[in-house]
C-alpha cells in the first residue's frame, strides 16, 4: 500500500521559516515525480512545487519561486518543501502527493494524496 | 496563465444525475482528472485522461472533455457523494486546479 506521511508543519511568525517533510512508502520511490500541493482555509487547491524522481528538474508556482525549495532525498524515501521567507497567504495545509502514470496514459495525476500537515503564519 | 472555471455549486437529489463543469480555452486539447475531497479529508483521485477511472472508483463515476468544457458526470448520485470536485490540467510542467465545486445531495 502507498503511504505518504507529511510532517513539519506549525506555527511560524511572517518572515520565518519552515521545512516540510513527506515520508513515502510501499513503492520505488525513485521512479516517481512527486509533487506539493497547498490548501488554504476554505479555500481551493493550488499547485505548489513538483520534482522529478531523480531530483534533477524541479518546478515551482510563481506564488512561492525564489522563497519556496523541493527536493527528495531516494535513499531516505522522503519528499522535502523548504519554505523561507513566509507570508500570510502562505498559510494552508499542504499536501504531498505522488505523480502516478495509469495504462497507456502519457499524463500524470496525483494519486494518492498524504494527509496533510499545517502551516500557520503569525502577523 | 491557464485558467480552468468551475461552478462554485452543484445540487442534485439522491438517485438522480449530477453533472459538473470545467471550462478552459482549448481544454478539449488537454487531459483532465477530478478529484473528489470529503470534508477533513484528502482529495482522491476518481477521473483521469479525461474519461478513466482508477481501480475501486465506482461506475457511476464518469468524465467527459470536448472543446472548452469537461465533465464529471455522476449517476445515481448517492448521500456519500456530497463532496467538494476540483478539476485538473496540466499547462506545461505546472498543475492547474480548477477553483472546485461543492456538490449538495439533498
Amino acid at each position: 500500500e502507498v503511504l505518504l506521511l507529511e510532517s513539519g508543519g506549525g506555527l511560524v511568525p511572517q518572515g520565518g521559516s519552515l521545512r516540510l517533510s513527506c515520508a513515502a512508502s510501499g513503492f520505488s520511490f525513485s521512479r516517481y515525480p512527486m509533487t506539493w500541493v497547498r490548501q488554504g482555509p476554505g479555500k481551493g487547491l493550488e499547485w505548489v512545487s513538483g520534482i522529478s524522481g531523480d531530483g534533477s528538474s524541479t518546478f515551482y508556482a510563481d506564488s512561492v519561486e525564489g522563497r519556496f525549495t523541493i527536493s527528495r532525498d531516494n535513499y531516505k524515501n522522503v519528499l522535502y518543501l523548504q519554505m523561507n521567507s513566509l507570508r500570510a497567504e502562505d498559510a494552508a495545509v499542504y499536501y504531498c502527493a505522488k505523480e502516478t502514470r495509469y495504462g497507456s496514459s502519457t499524463t500524470d495525476w496525483l494519486d494518492p494524496w498524504g494527509q496533510g500537515t499545517l502551516v500557520t503564519v503569525s502577523s | 496563465s491557464y485558467e480552468l472555471t468551475q461552478p462554485p455549486s452543484v445540487s442534485v437529489s439522491p438517485g438522480q444525475t449530477a453533472s459538473i463543469t470545467c471550462s478552459g480555452d482549448g481544454l478539449g486539447d488537454k487531459y483532465v482528472g477530478w478529484y473528489q475531497q470529503r470534508p477533513g479529508q484528502s482529495p482522491v483521485l476518481v477521473i483521469y485522461q479525461d474519461d478513466k477511472r482508477p481501480s475501486g472508483i465506482p461506475e457511476r463515476f464518469s468524465g467527459s472533455n470536448s472543446g472548452n468544457t469537461a465533465t464529471l458526470t455522476i449517476s445515481g448520485t448517492q448521500p456519500l457523494d456530497e463532496s467538494h470536485y476540483f478539476c485538473q490540467a496540466w499547462d506545461t510542467s505546472t498543475v492547474i486546479f480548477g477553483g472546485g465545486t461543492k456538490l449538495t445531495v439533498l
